[in-house]
């Protein structure tokens, strides 16, 4: 069963934040939300992880709602480069934990 | 610093021929794991070790498929009697810790 829902595809403007949002209504207490994009014809590649507290690194934000049924990804300031699939993936420990399911995750198009 | 690698890039296979795809980890990763991803689609969990222990094979779709470790670093991912629906890009991760995944570029593997 899948344990996030993300809408299939999203624009954004160059220059503009791009918000991606995804929902995880089931999470339960110990479960972690892990994003991860994937460019075409590449691996994926890790952005950002989070378990309640809101997240920063130097790729992205990670906002978690209060109630953690959902979060938001955000990239402040969208390049063509950040045009990728994302993925929104709620696993359970953060170590040693082979639970990473990915989805069918937002294609996100970044526009000139 | 060197990434995960995995050989060949591109493999074509007749119907019913044995494959053998190779995932070279980053150097002291202890997880590694072996992922299908079928056009158009998110990645699909395979299998998972931890050094040269195979601790979760789950996902592995027949008893065609066979991966192993056996040195705890590199691993190979066997497909015997290749079927044209095991036509897909197969992608190997590896994990310090189990929480971050960097991916290899995958092997893109197409059975006619």
């Amino acid at each position: 069963d899948a344990k996030t829902t993300q809408p299939t595809s999203m624009d954004c403007a160059e220059g503009r934040a791009a918000n991606l949002p995804c929902n995880h209504s089931t999470i339960s207490g110990n479960e972690y939300v892990y994003w991860y994009r994937q460019i075409h014809s590449q691996g994926p590649q890790y952005i950002i992880h989070g378990l309640k507290n809101n997240e920063t690194n130097e790729m992205a934000s990670l906002i978690i709602t209060e109630d953690r049924k959902s979060s938001t990804l955000i990239l402040p300031h969208a390049t063509l480069r950040d045009t990728a699939v994302y993925y929104c993936i709620v696993r359970g420990a953060l170590y040693n934990n082979n639970d990473m399911r990915f989805g069918a995750g937002t294609r996100l198009t970044v526009k000139p | 610093g060197a990434g995960v690698s995995q050989s060949p890039r591109y493999k074509v296979a007749k119907r019913g021929q044995d494959v053998a795809l190779r995932c070279d980890p980053i150097s002291g990763h202890v997880s590694l794991f072996w992922y299908q991803q079928a056009l158009g689609q998110g990645p699909e969990f395979l299998t998972y070790f931890q050094n040269e222990a195979q601790l979760d094979k789950s996902g592995l779709p027949s008893d065609r498929f066979f991966a192993e470790r056996p040195e705890g670093s590199v691993s190979t991912l066997k497909i015997q009697r290749t079927q044209q629906e095991d036509s897909a890009v197969y992608l190997c991760a590896s994990s310090l810790e189990g929480d971050k995944q960097y991916f290899g570029p995958g092997t893109r593997l197409t059975v006619t």
